[in-house]
């Protein structure tokens, strides 16, 4: 099954608004109410930014929130803030499949 | 706070095992769910399977012929362990916890460490 697909990059300045979209299929991202964001700086370990499409964990800042349409969900980082430059990995729960898949990724860089 | 941290051979030869165990700290490895991921350079996440606290397992159907995950609740750890590896193989292999396994998030993550197949 291929992965869910990401833009490789996207940019914005401090202060602006972006968003990351990630598209499945009727078999994973169209089907469930599951997907979930992750925040990667290279060398920690990820981070839970959103689960459940649009639920924040706790302690993860209401500048990052989540969204679905179809086959596609996306993530909107809001308010742009240096240390928000990272990479950003969608999943999908894909019960009948893999269990879950991810996105490829995508490299937000705050110019 | 709960921490995972992956330990293991950094470089395993083609055709042979490959053996990570995760060590939990902060928390009980009992009544969730541990996978483990990988992240081949330049590429996006792989999910290879998990385990639950009780030794169920379940596991990516690409990898399933080679792959087996146990649980040392004693030691609060869990293992993989990859068979008959090649370079397709090398990546950077995470740990993470999810509390459910019919709603999956991935609440805990190792930060990773890096297994190069080289000869």
């Amino acid at each position: 099954q291929s992965a869910l697909t990401q833009p490789a990059s996207v940019s914005g300045s401090p202060g602006q608004s972006i968003t990351i979209s990630c598209t499945g299929t009727s078999s994973d991202v169209g089907s469930y109410d599951l997907v979930s964001w992750y925040q990667h700086h290279p060398g920690k370990a990820p981070k839970l930014m959103i689960y459940e499409v649009n639920k924040r964990p706790s302690g993860v800042s209401n500048r990052f929130s989540g969204s679905k349409s179809g086959n596609t969900a996306s993530l909107t980082i809001s308010g742009l803030q240096a240390e928000d430059e990272a990479d950003y990995c969608c999943c999908s729960y894909a019960v009948n499949t893999t269990y879950v898949i991810f996105g490829g990724g995508t490299k937000l860089t705050v110019l | 706070q709960v921490q995972l941290q992956e330990s293991g051979p950094g470089l395993v030869k083609p055709s042979e095992t490959l053996s990570l165990t995760c060590t939990v700290s902060g928390g009980s490895i009992s009544n969730y769910y541990w996978s483990w991921i990988r992240q081949p350079p330049g590429k996006g996440l792989e999910w290879i399977g998990y385990i639950y606290s009780s030794g169920s397992t379940n596991y990516n159907p690409s990898l399933k012929s080679r792959v087996t995950i146990s649980v040392d609740t004693s030691k609060n750890q869990f293992s993989v362990s990859l068979t008959s590896v090649t370079a397709a193989d090398t990546a950077v292999y995470f740990c993470a916890r999810s509390s459910m396994a019919a709603r999956p998030r991935f609440d805990y993550w190792g930060q990773g460490t890096l297994v190069t197949v080289s000869s």
